[in-house]
């Protein structure tokens, strides 16, 4: 595709509730991130995959969150049972590989949890 | 104390003025990277460095890895480069793309 595409592009949901937010990379693109821009707070890195696994799992914020890539292409983050804290903006970005290489970024993701 | 820190946090300009935003970090990098942000808008990578200077139109990146700090400039800054301009590095050790941001520096350009 043009560049990375994210959707939805708005979410809101009820606490408790499970939500699913999906990337779709640059088409050849191995590397793919995912971040968090929370209200009034800079961007915190959740997690990268290299192809379809994860390496670096470190930046989650609780077990209520996972992430799963298939194919090497489109990834899809997972957020359980969710909390008032979890209301971000959702960004993910891909490379052409990991390492020293620049990040295209999607147009996010805004979660609202009531 | 943030591993990146960003001054100043916000900027006003006039148009036609320069610019510079700086970036200091305390840990080993293997990358630099600066950011935009537009209000509402995704984020762009202006520049990625990992010494001396790189320049892409009126825009102008450089790095001291020794002092581990690092500018932004904007030459004959326009309104339309209003913004927040965010510096991240990749660690050099560890996992090299987990960015580590700094918390941002909203620029305002007026007429």
């Amino acid at each position: 595709g043009a560049g990375v595409s994210q959707s939805p592009s708005n979410k809101v949901t009820e606490k408790g509730k499970d939500v699913e937010l999906r990337c779709d990379p640059i088409s050849g693109h191995t590397a793919l991130y995912w971040y968090r821009q929370s209200l009034g707070q800079g961007l915190e890195f959740l997690i990268y995959f290299q192809g379809n696994s994860a390496p670096d799992k470190s930046g989650l914020p609780s077990d209520r969150f996972s992430a799963e890539r298939t194919g090497g292409s489109v990834s899809t983050l997972t957020i359980q049972r969710t909390q008032q804290e979890d209301s971000a903006v959702y960004l993910c970005a891909s490379s052409l590989t990991v390492g020293y290489n620049e990040q295209f970024f999607g147009p996010g993701t805004r979660l609202t949890v009531l | 104390k943030n591993e990146v820190e960003q001054s100043p946090q916000n900027l006003t300009a006039q148009e036609g003025e320069f610019i510079t935003i700086n970036c200091s970090y305390s840990v080993g990098i293997s990358a630099l990277h600066w950011l935009q942000q537009h209000p509402g808008g995704g984020i762009v990578s202006l520049f990625m460095l990992s010494s001396g200077k790189k320049k892409h139109g009126r825009l102008i990146a450089t790095i001291n890895i020794q002092e581990k700090h690092s500018s932004l400039h904007i030459t004959a800054s326009h309104p339309r480069d209003s913004a927040v301009y965010i510096c991240a590095v990749s660690p050099l050790t560890g996992t090299a793309s987990k960015l580590t941001f700094g918390t941002g520096t909203r620029l305002q350009v007026t007429l």
